[in-house]
Protein backbone atom coordinates (compact mmCIF):
# COMPACT_ATOMS: atom_id res chain seq x y z
CA UNK A 1 0.00 0.00 0.00
CA UNK A 2 0.84 3.27 -0.41
CA UNK A 3 1.78 3.92 3.62
CA UNK A 4 1.87 2.17 6.83
CA UNK A 5 -1.95 1.49 7.81
CA UNK A 6 -3.37 0.60 11.33
CA UNK A 7 -6.89 -1.24 12.76
CA UNK A 8 -8.81 -0.28 14.68
CA UNK A 9 -7.86 3.35 14.56
CA UNK A 10 -9.58 3.47 17.88
CA UNK A 11 -10.39 0.85 20.74
CA UNK A 12 -12.24 1.05 23.95
CA UNK A 13 -11.98 -1.52 26.32
CA UNK A 14 -12.64 -2.21 29.59
CA UNK A 15 -10.20 -3.17 32.66
CA UNK A 16 -9.11 -6.89 32.26
CA UNK A 17 -10.15 -7.24 28.55
CA UNK A 18 -7.72 -8.02 26.12
CA UNK A 19 -6.97 -6.25 22.49
CA UNK A 20 -5.29 -7.00 19.49
CA UNK A 21 -3.99 -3.73 17.40
CA UNK A 22 -3.06 -4.43 13.90
CA UNK A 23 -0.19 -3.29 11.49
CA UNK A 24 -0.16 -3.25 8.07
CA UNK A 25 3.62 -2.32 7.02
CA UNK A 26 4.38 -0.83 3.56
CA UNK A 27 4.82 -3.44 1.21
CA UNK A 28 8.26 -4.57 0.76
CA UNK A 29 9.27 -3.45 4.44
CA UNK A 30 11.64 -5.82 6.32
CA UNK A 31 11.82 -3.93 9.54
CA UNK A 32 8.88 -2.84 11.40
CA UNK A 33 8.53 -1.42 14.96
CA UNK A 34 5.96 -0.82 17.63
CA UNK A 35 6.10 2.38 19.89
CA UNK A 36 3.61 3.65 22.69
CA UNK A 37 2.65 7.53 23.14
CA UNK A 38 1.59 8.05 26.23
CA UNK A 39 -0.43 11.42 25.86
CA UNK A 40 1.59 14.48 26.02
CA UNK A 41 4.41 12.85 25.58
CA UNK A 42 6.72 11.43 22.64
CA UNK A 43 6.62 7.92 21.37
CA UNK A 44 8.93 5.01 23.03
CA UNK A 45 10.15 2.38 21.66
CA UNK A 46 7.93 -1.16 22.44
CA UNK A 47 9.45 -3.47 19.69
CA UNK A 48 11.55 -4.49 16.58
CA UNK A 49 11.31 -6.80 14.13
CA UNK A 50 13.20 -7.94 10.94
CA UNK A 51 10.98 -9.70 9.06
CA UNK A 52 8.93 -12.44 10.95
CA UNK A 53 11.94 -12.58 13.81
CA UNK A 54 11.57 -10.21 16.54
CA UNK A 55 15.07 -9.19 17.81
CA UNK A 56 14.23 -6.84 20.21
CA UNK A 57 11.62 -6.69 23.06
CA UNK A 58 13.05 -4.66 25.57
CA UNK A 59 10.55 -1.69 25.17
CA UNK A 60 7.43 -3.61 26.29
CA UNK A 61 6.40 -2.42 29.50
CA UNK A 62 5.50 -5.92 30.94
CA UNK A 63 4.93 -9.79 30.17
CA UNK A 64 0.76 -8.59 29.06
CA UNK A 65 2.49 -7.15 25.88
CA UNK A 66 3.14 -9.66 23.16
CA UNK A 67 3.40 -9.21 19.60
CA UNK A 68 4.05 -11.23 16.65
CA UNK A 69 4.50 -10.90 13.17
CA UNK A 70 4.35 -14.62 11.67
CA UNK A 71 4.90 -14.01 7.92
CA UNK A 72 6.90 -11.02 7.81
CA UNK A 73 4.20 -8.49 7.14
CA UNK A 74 1.56 -7.85 9.26
CA UNK A 75 2.05 -7.95 12.50
CA UNK A 76 -0.50 -7.20 15.77
CA UNK A 77 0.47 -6.02 18.77
CA UNK A 78 -1.51 -7.83 22.10
CA UNK A 79 -2.06 -6.51 25.18
CA UNK A 80 -3.77 -9.03 27.77
CA UNK A 81 -5.50 -7.98 30.93
CA UNK A 82 -5.47 -4.54 30.25
CA UNK A 83 -4.89 -1.55 32.63
CA UNK A 84 -5.85 2.01 33.08
CA UNK A 85 -2.29 3.23 32.20
CA UNK A 86 -1.78 0.84 28.88
CA UNK A 87 -4.22 3.76 27.85
CA UNK A 88 -2.25 5.55 24.86
CA UNK A 89 -1.73 6.02 21.43
CA UNK A 90 -0.06 2.65 19.35
CA UNK A 91 2.22 3.92 16.94
CA UNK A 92 3.58 1.09 13.97
CA UNK A 93 6.41 1.94 11.95
CA UNK A 94 8.23 0.67 8.78
CA UNK A 95 11.93 0.85 7.58
CA UNK A 96 13.33 -0.73 4.21
CA UNK A 97 16.11 -2.16 5.08
CA UNK A 98 16.85 -5.75 6.35
CA UNK A 99 19.93 -4.26 8.28
CA UNK A 100 18.38 -0.66 9.77
CA UNK A 101 21.40 1.85 9.98
CA UNK A 102 22.01 5.64 10.99
CA UNK A 103 20.54 7.06 7.48
CA UNK A 104 17.39 4.73 7.24
CA UNK A 105 14.07 6.26 7.77
CA UNK A 106 10.78 5.41 9.46
CA UNK A 107 7.42 5.71 8.10
CA UNK A 108 4.96 5.74 10.55
CA UNK A 109 1.26 4.61 10.83
CA UNK A 110 -1.56 7.20 11.91
CA UNK A 111 -1.56 5.36 15.38
CA UNK A 112 -4.30 3.18 17.39
CA UNK A 113 -5.46 4.80 20.49
CA UNK A 114 -6.67 2.62 23.10
CA UNK A 115 -8.51 3.80 25.61
CA UNK A 116 -8.92 1.65 28.96
CA UNK A 117 -11.86 2.34 31.28
CA UNK B 1 22.13 7.03 27.67
CA UNK B 2 20.21 8.62 24.89
CA UNK B 3 17.60 11.33 25.25
CA UNK B 4 16.41 14.50 23.45
CA UNK B 5 14.73 17.47 24.73
CA UNK B 6 12.48 20.15 23.24
CA UNK B 7 11.27 23.60 24.05
CA UNK B 8 8.29 23.07 25.94
CA UNK B 9 5.03 24.55 24.25
CA UNK B 10 2.57 25.56 23.03
CA UNK B 11 4.02 27.81 20.75
CA UNK B 12 1.47 30.67 19.64
CA UNK B 13 2.79 32.88 16.71
CA UNK B 14 1.29 35.11 14.04
CA UNK B 15 1.06 34.28 10.44
CA UNK B 16 4.45 34.43 8.84
CA UNK B 17 6.46 35.19 11.66
CA UNK B 18 9.92 33.45 12.13
CA UNK B 19 9.61 30.25 14.26
CA UNK B 20 12.24 28.23 16.25
CA UNK B 21 11.71 25.12 18.19
CA UNK B 22 15.08 24.09 20.08
CA UNK B 23 16.33 20.31 20.59
CA UNK B 24 19.17 19.09 22.18
CA UNK B 25 20.16 15.64 22.58
CA UNK B 26 22.70 13.68 24.39
CA UNK B 27 23.81 10.32 22.87
CA UNK B 28 26.66 7.79 22.92
CA UNK B 29 28.27 7.74 19.12
CA UNK B 30 27.02 9.80 16.01
CA UNK B 31 23.02 9.34 16.11
CA UNK B 32 20.76 10.51 13.09
CA UNK B 33 18.70 13.62 13.81
CA UNK B 34 14.37 14.02 13.05
CA UNK B 35 12.26 16.00 12.80
CA UNK B 36 9.01 15.13 12.68
CA UNK B 37 5.59 16.57 12.75
CA UNK B 38 1.76 15.45 13.65
CA UNK B 39 -1.44 17.43 12.36
CA UNK B 40 -4.08 16.83 14.20
CA UNK B 41 -6.05 13.63 13.89
CA UNK B 42 -2.66 12.10 11.49
CA UNK B 43 0.25 10.20 12.12
CA UNK B 44 3.95 11.15 12.38
CA UNK B 45 5.45 12.73 9.09
CA UNK B 46 9.03 13.03 8.45
CA UNK B 47 9.62 16.39 8.35
CA UNK B 48 13.20 16.35 7.45
CA UNK B 49 16.68 14.75 8.81
CA UNK B 50 19.94 14.97 8.64
CA UNK B 51 22.74 12.38 9.26
CA UNK B 52 25.45 13.94 9.85
CA UNK B 53 27.65 17.36 11.67
CA UNK B 54 27.01 20.45 9.61
CA UNK B 55 24.32 18.91 7.63
CA UNK B 56 21.26 20.95 7.21
CA UNK B 57 17.82 19.22 6.98
CA UNK B 58 14.98 21.16 4.78
CA UNK B 59 11.30 20.88 3.72
CA UNK B 60 8.57 22.48 3.30
CA UNK B 61 10.38 25.91 4.29
CA UNK B 62 11.64 24.42 7.51
CA UNK B 63 15.21 24.08 8.07
CA UNK B 64 17.46 22.19 10.89
CA UNK B 65 21.34 22.18 10.89
CA UNK B 66 23.38 19.20 12.78
CA UNK B 67 25.03 21.30 14.91
CA UNK B 68 27.43 18.25 16.89
CA UNK B 69 29.53 20.95 18.66
CA UNK B 70 26.53 22.14 20.65
CA UNK B 71 24.63 18.96 20.42
CA UNK B 72 21.98 21.02 19.02
CA UNK B 73 19.17 20.41 15.81
CA UNK B 74 17.09 23.51 16.21
CA UNK B 75 14.01 23.54 13.81
CA UNK B 76 13.40 27.15 12.02
CA UNK B 77 11.44 28.55 9.33
CA UNK B 78 11.14 31.88 8.04
CA UNK B 79 7.61 32.41 7.76
CA UNK B 80 4.99 30.12 9.43
CA UNK B 81 1.58 29.76 8.02
CA UNK B 82 -1.96 28.66 9.79
CA UNK B 83 -1.20 24.90 8.02
CA UNK B 84 1.75 24.65 10.10
CA UNK B 85 -0.05 23.88 13.17
CA UNK B 86 0.86 20.87 14.42
CA UNK B 87 3.15 18.71 17.26
CA UNK B 88 6.58 19.05 16.25
CA UNK B 89 8.83 16.13 17.47
CA UNK B 90 12.79 15.91 17.52
CA UNK B 91 14.23 12.86 17.58
CA UNK B 92 17.69 10.59 17.08
CA UNK B 93 18.37 7.39 16.05
CA UNK B 94 19.92 5.11 18.17
CA UNK B 95 23.54 4.18 17.15
CA UNK B 96 24.17 0.78 19.61
CA UNK B 97 22.15 -1.65 19.57
CA UNK B 98 18.55 -2.09 17.64
CA UNK B 99 18.27 1.37 15.77
CA UNK B 100 15.35 2.69 17.29
CA UNK B 101 14.31 6.42 17.39
CA UNK B 102 14.35 8.15 20.79
CA UNK B 103 11.82 11.27 20.43
CA UNK B 104 11.57 14.55 22.49
CA UNK B 105 8.43 15.16 24.16
CA UNK B 106 6.89 16.72 21.29
CA UNK B 107 6.41 20.94 21.01
CA UNK B 108 2.71 21.98 20.02
CA UNK B 109 2.60 25.19 17.76
CA UNK B 110 -0.30 27.16 16.73
CA UNK B 111 -0.20 29.75 13.74
CA UNK B 112 -3.19 32.18 14.06
CA UNK B 113 -4.15 34.35 10.96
Amino acid sequence: GAGVSQSPRYKVAKRGQDVALRCDPISGHVSLFWYQQALGQGPEFLTYFQNEAQLDKSGLPSDRFFAERPEGSVSTLKIQRTQQEDSAVYLCASSLALRVSRTDTQYFGPGTRLTVL
Amino acid sequence: GNSVTQMEGPVTLSEEAFLTINCTYTATGYPSLFWYVQYPGEGLQLLLKATKADDKGSNKGFEATYRKETTSFHLEKGSVQVSDSAVYFCALGTTSGTYKYIFGTGTRLKVLA
